[in-house]
């Protein structure tokens, strides 16, 4: 089974601090995801990787950076946090591009923005 | 610009009902792929099916049934018999080209209640 793993199930910040939620999966796959999920809104796809290195952002990248150094992990960064950031963060990858696999998620990580 | 429409926000339903779940997309390309998520009240989400543009051949898994239409660009989720453990918000979404690599669209999601 596709194990995907998000460091923390829950975190509190305050505003104006730099925020690092982490990602991996240990699938060796290929492509990595960064959603948020807001009540009456569903996932909004915040940025996205299909190789290490790689980035592309998604529906919503303002307020947020990404980083993957190696392909299993994949960084989100909050650059300066902000309460409208507050939200539920969830996790996703795929296998690769050509197989059309579907993306496997993570718990997610519930952040609190003081 | 790709969108997927699930209207109903929240149905409720006696424990053995049959209840069926309903999404709408939109998408000008031909090549697409339909999913259907699982978020149970623990919080992660689970895949339930994907489907391609090219197969509309309705599928069924246990209890679990779901009907794809071009025609009127639906693709429906329905549960037979259902069970208190099928509470959770469903979620369909959509992928224009690769299934895969690129980011997935979501509805907003149907929250299901069964009770007992």
């Amino acid at each position: 089974d596709v194990k995907v793993t998000q460091s923390s199930r829950y975190l509190v910040k305050r505003t104006g601090e730099k925020v690092f939620l982490e990602c991996v999966q240990d699938m060796d796959h290929e492509n990595m995801f960064w959603y948020r999920q807001d009540p009456g809104l569903g996932l909004r796809l915040i940025y996205f990787s299909y190789d290490v290195k790689m980035k592309e952002k998604g529906d919503i990248p303002e307020g947020y950076s990404v980083s993957r150094e190696k392909k299993e992990r994949f960084s989100l960064i909050l650059e300066s946090a902000s309460t409208n950031q507050t939200s539920m963060y969830l996790c996703a990858s795929s296998l690769d591009y050509s197989s059309n696999q579907p993306q496997h998620f993570g718990d997610g990580t519930r952040l609190s923005i003081l | 610009a790709q969108k997927v429409t699930q209207a109903q926000t929240e149905i409720s339903v006696v424990e053995k009902e049959d209840v069926t779940l309903d999404c709408v997309y939109e998408t000008r390309d031909t090549t697409y792929y339909l999913f259907w998520y699982k978020q149970p009240p623990s919080g992660e989400l689970v895949f339930l099916i994907r489907r391609n543009s090219f197969d509309e051949q309705n599928e069924i898994s246990g209890r679990y049934s779901w009907n794809f239409q071009k025609s009127t660009s639906s693709f429906n989720f329905t549960i037979t018999a259902s069970q208190v453990v099928d509470s959770a918000v469903y979620f369909c979404a959509l992928s224009e080209g690769g299934g895969g690599a690129d980011g997935l669209t979501f509805g907003k999601g149907t929250h299901l209640i069964i009770q007992p």
